[in-house]
């Protein structure tokens, strides 16, 4: 059971370019969520999904997208990367939402220069 | 505002010893669950231990804990017999419609 997988583990990109994150849960679980986590600090929520074709905005969804057409896959699209954006993405998912806990993936880290 | 305050950013403790870490949160809902994660160096993040708000009883989960005192929105996790293998960095959350994350206390256990 590979739980959730992210992918890459690693990247680089320079200002202006777009690359897309990718989620896959292998769990049926229904709720999928993008966190982005900066040095030294906690997680931002920046988009999160309740099902398939839902998607709605977090704290921090500027420069950001997100489309969910799956109930096992929740890519994130940066589209003209921003030095802001380095950081590090987890993605998670969640069965039944609130009170379970989520499972997060390995995450992303993303350099822009 | 919901928040989440986590004010150490960080703490050492020796081998076999308890530590406690703090946290308050913020909300105006009644209902909602906390939790307490631990991210090692690997970055992967790991549920330690789960609290739902309605419920007076503290969780506890092998060598962690909380100390849940609702009134005053705290929620403390004690890690009795501290393993060198506790070492990560460990995250307060709290949950009504989202997750909502403090900013983290670097745990360190020496030998």
């Amino acid at each position: 059971n590979a739980g959730v997988t992210q992918t890459p583990k690693f990247r680089i990109l320079k200002i202006g370019q777009s690359m897309t994150l990718q989620c896959t849960q292998d769990m049926n679980h229904n709720y999928m969520y993008w966190y982005r986590q900066d040095p030294g600090m906690g997680l931002k929520l920046i988009y999160y999904s309740v099902g398939a074709g839902i998607t709605d905005k977090g704290e921090v969804p500027n420069g950001y997208n997100v489309s969910r057409s799956t109930t096992e896959d929740f890519p994130l699209r940066l589209e003209l990367a921003a030095p802001s954006q380095t950081s590090v993405y987890f993605c998670a998912s969640s069965y039944l939402g609130r009170g379970y806990g989520y499972t997060f993936g390995s995450g992303t880290r993303l350099t822009v220069v | 505002a919901q928040t989440v305050t986590q004010s150490q950013p960080e703490m050492s403790v020796q081998e076999a010893e308890t530590v406690t870490l703090s946290c308050t949160y913020d909300t105006s809902e009644n209902n909602y669950y906390l939790f307490w994660y631990k991210q090692p160096p690997s970055r992967q993040m790991i549920l330690v231990i789960r609290q739902e708000a309605y419920k007076q009883q503290n969780a506890t989960e092998n060598r962690f804990s909380v100390n849940f005192q609702k009134a005053a929105k705290s929620f403390s996790l004690k890690i009795s017999d501290s393993q060198l293998g506790d070492t990560a960095m460990y995250f307060c959350a709290f949950i009504t419609d989202k997750l909502i994350f403090g900013t983290g206390t670097r745990l360190q256990v020496f030998p």
